[in-house]
């Protein structure tokens, strides 16, 4: 069973481009957060996200970021018009429908913006 | 609002002596808390887990962790490091009676071994 998938790895961009980040979730599971990490600092929510919902995106800044999670295919984040505050690595989680189960990481996005 | 402190922000120790990782936490409610373990460039993986069944929790790698309420404290341990166990780790909270499950992390430890 593969775990939490995210691509690409590391991403690079010029300041102004867009910058999408995907995840793929274990199988099975519909329920997918996003989390940003920012250099010497813990993981901060972004948005968490069922299929086709946005259940909660209290973490997400107000302009310039976006998510979506549709009934197939993997769930994206999006940011456009990216400033070198955006740098940080963008961790995907996911977990299965059962109440208090765990949620697995995926080994994140490293997005640098030049 | 939920939040995890912990204490020390680097810590160094010797091979085959304790590991002790302190967090504290704030919850207006029972809270659910979890510590995770980071290796360079990887993501997060659970150590251990406490959901308000047994206060000590025993984790994977020879690691546990003891609730105690009125201290608010949720200490990661280990009786004897093991060079392999050189890693960032954080503690995080959820909040049992939101159906999110979010987490919040603390800024978290990293933990040396000295050979």
């Amino acid at each position: 069973n593969a775990g939490v998938m995210q691509n690409p790895r590391h991403l690079v961009r010029r300041r102004g481009q867009e910058a999408r980040l995907r995840c793929s979730p274990m199988k099975g599971h519909s329920h997918v957060y996003w989390y940003r990490q920012l250099p010497e600092e813990g993981l901060k929510f972004m948005v968490y996200l069922q299929k086709e919902n946005i259940i909660d995106e209290s973490g997400m800044p107000k302009e310039r970021f976006s998510a979506e999670f549709p009934k197939e295919g993997p769930s994206i984040l999006r940011i456009q018009q990216v400033v070198r505050g955006d740098s940080a690595a963008y961790f995907c989680a996911s977990r299965s429908g059962t109440v208090n189960n765990e949620q697995f990481f995926g080994p994140g996005t490293r997005l640098t913006v030049l | 609002a939920q939040s995890v402190t912990q204490l020390g922000s680097h810590v160094s120790v010797s091979e085959g002596a304790l590991v002790l990782l302190r967090c504290n936490y704030s919850s207006s409610v029972p809270p659910y808390l979890f510590w995770y373990v980071q290796y360079p460039n990887q993501g997060l993986q659970l150590l251990l887990k406490y959901t308000s069944a047994a206060t000590l929790v025993k984790g994977i790698n020879g690691f546990e962790a003891e609730f105690k309420k009125s201290e608010t404290s949720f200490h990661l341990t280990k009786p004897s490091a093991h060079m392999s166990d050189a890693a960032e780790y954080f503690c995080a909270v959820s909040d049992q009676n939101r159906r999110n499950e979010k987490l919040t992390f603390g800024t978290g430890t990293r933990l040396t071994i000295i050979p």
